[in-house]
């Protein structure tokens, strides 16, 4: 069974500072990778996703994340991050080609001083 | 635009009560999924359906059954509700079964405290 790892779990930044939040998961085969974003009072959305391609992709809010296979990573970045990014962050993973059911990082707390 | 209800924002209940959790999504998606959301835990996932009538356990199922009698719409069931079953409960829906590029739709979660 596959598994991911978020390894920040409480992440405090100041505004303008840039971001990069660590997912990686253990899985051999071909995987879609997603994140998914809580903000306060709100529902998870999704932040952007990856299947194929390009590995570096690009999501809404200004938000990009690079997969990299040879290191079963798929980290979230952000050049500049603003007061309204405090949200819970979700990596989550799926083998390709199998079942539909992601399995879940457990998340990254960020919040962001003005 | 796709949208996934849920019955109750929060919910209090006494422990021992039977609890109905409700999920309706408007987009006639074919799955639908039951999480609980705990700090630092994470999603877990308590049961998903595939089509109606269909359901199967996730990581975490007991003390928890589902009804998906309409495609549209999927339950939760405490029957007999805990101080450990506390938590947010999200209902999710996602649109292609074999799909796993597919992104899931998250509702605003209900948030549930046993006393």
């Amino acid at each position: 069974a596959q598994s991911v790892s978020q390894h920040n779990h409480h992440v405090i930044l100041s505004e303008a500072a840039s971001l990069e939040l660590g997912c990686n998961y253990s899985y051999g085969g071909t995987v879609n990778l997603f994140w998914y974003v809580q903000y306060p009072g709100q529902h998870l959305q999704l932040l952007l996703k990856y299947f194929s391609g390009d590995p570096l992709v690009k999501g809404i809010k200004g938000f990009e994340a690079e997969f990299i296979k040879s290191k079963f990573s798929f980290n979230l970045r952000k050049p500049s991050v603003q007061w309204s990014d405090t949200a819970e962050y979700f990596c989550a993973v799926n083998p390709s080609g199998g079942s539909y059911i992601p399995t879940f990082g457990r998340g990254t707390s960020l919040i962001v001083h003005p | 635009d796709v949208k996934v209800t849920q019955s109750s924002r929060y919910l209090v209940k006494r422990t021992g009560e039977k609890v109905f959790l409700e999920c309706v999504q408007d987009m006639d998606h074919e799955n639908m999924f039951w999480y609980r959301q705990d700090p630092g835990l994470g999603l877990r996932l308590i049961y998903f359906s595939y089509d109606v009538k269909m359901k199967e356990k996730g990581d975490i199922p007991e003390g928890y059954s589902v009804s998906r009698e309409k495609k549209e719409r999927f339950s939760l069931i405490l029957e007999s509700a805990s101080t450990n079953q506390t938590s947010m409960y999200l209902c999710a829906s996602s649109s292609d079964r074999t799909g796993a590029a597919t992104e899931q739709y998250f509702g605003p979660g209900t948030r549930l405290t046993v006393t």
